[in-house]
């Protein structure tokens, strides 16, 4: 089946401790991205990658880290997590050219950050 | 910078009842319109994709349309059922701009309830 598939589906953690969420897809996509969504500002992309060792900025990178290694795969690491990044977690992927096609994305994972 | 409006928030029908959910957007220099929808605590789902020159896409119940000039776009909804019951998200891929890149922006959502 094709999909996004993130893990975990829930975490919760503390201030400062180093974590990572994984987004790995099955569908051979180029393009990748990072959104997080909170209550009364929707969905904000954080960092996008347009192919492999290709990655940039989206609208809220602060305090996020992305690698782009394997294209199947795209991790989202939060070297110091803080309660301002508790929310609910996607990652998309698209074929490129991506505005040729639709965007699929995960399940979410939801971080609350103690 | 694009701006995605939903309206209304948040909706009430009784079960079999056809409902139009609304979508607009402030710059019509888009690539395509996706809407989505998103259960309660889970993913979202990709219901249609419009390409920038289509007018509109139909899937069972649904029907999208798109009016690029305008900035609008609507999902009928026919002889909707309880199972209806989610948040439908409307996304626009903007096209690339000097210094940036396209990328997908979302309206807030349209909450809809259908009462059985």
């Amino acid at each position: 089946e094709a999909q996004v598939t993130q893990n975990p589906r829930y975490l919760i953690t503390v201030t400062g401790k180093k974590l990572t969420v994984t987004c790995s897809q099955n569908m051979n996509h180029e393009y990748m991205s990072w959104y997080r969504q909170d209550p009364g500002l929707g969905l904000r992309q954080i960092y996008y990658s347009m192919n492999v060792e290709v990655t940039d900025k989206g609208d809220v990178p602060e305090g996020y880290k992305v690698s782009r290694k394997e294209k199947r795969n795209f991790p989202l690491i939060l070297e110091s997590p803080s309660p301002n990044q508790t929310s609910l977690y996607f990652c998309a992927s698209s074929f490129q050219p991506h505005y040729n096609y639709g965007y699929t994305f995960g399940s979410g994972t939801r971080l609350t950050v103690v | 910078k694009q701006e995605v409006t939903q309206i209304p928030a948040a909706l009430s029908v009784p079960e079999g009842e056809n409902l139009v959910l609304n979508c607009s957007f402030t710059d019509s220099a888009i690539y395509n319109l996706q809407w989505f929808r998103q259960d309660p605590g889970k993913g979202l789902t990709s219901l249609l994709l419009i390409q920038s020159s289509q007018r509109e896409q139909t899937s069972g119940r649904l029907n999208a349309s798109l009016d690029k000039s305008s900035g609008r776009s609507t999902l009928y909804i026919a002889a909707s059922q309880p199972g209806d019951s989610a948040t439908y998200l409307c996304a626009v891929l903007g096209v690339i701009t000097q210094g940036g890149s396209e990328k997908l922006v979302f309206g807030k959502g349209t909450k809809l309830t259908v009462n059985p």
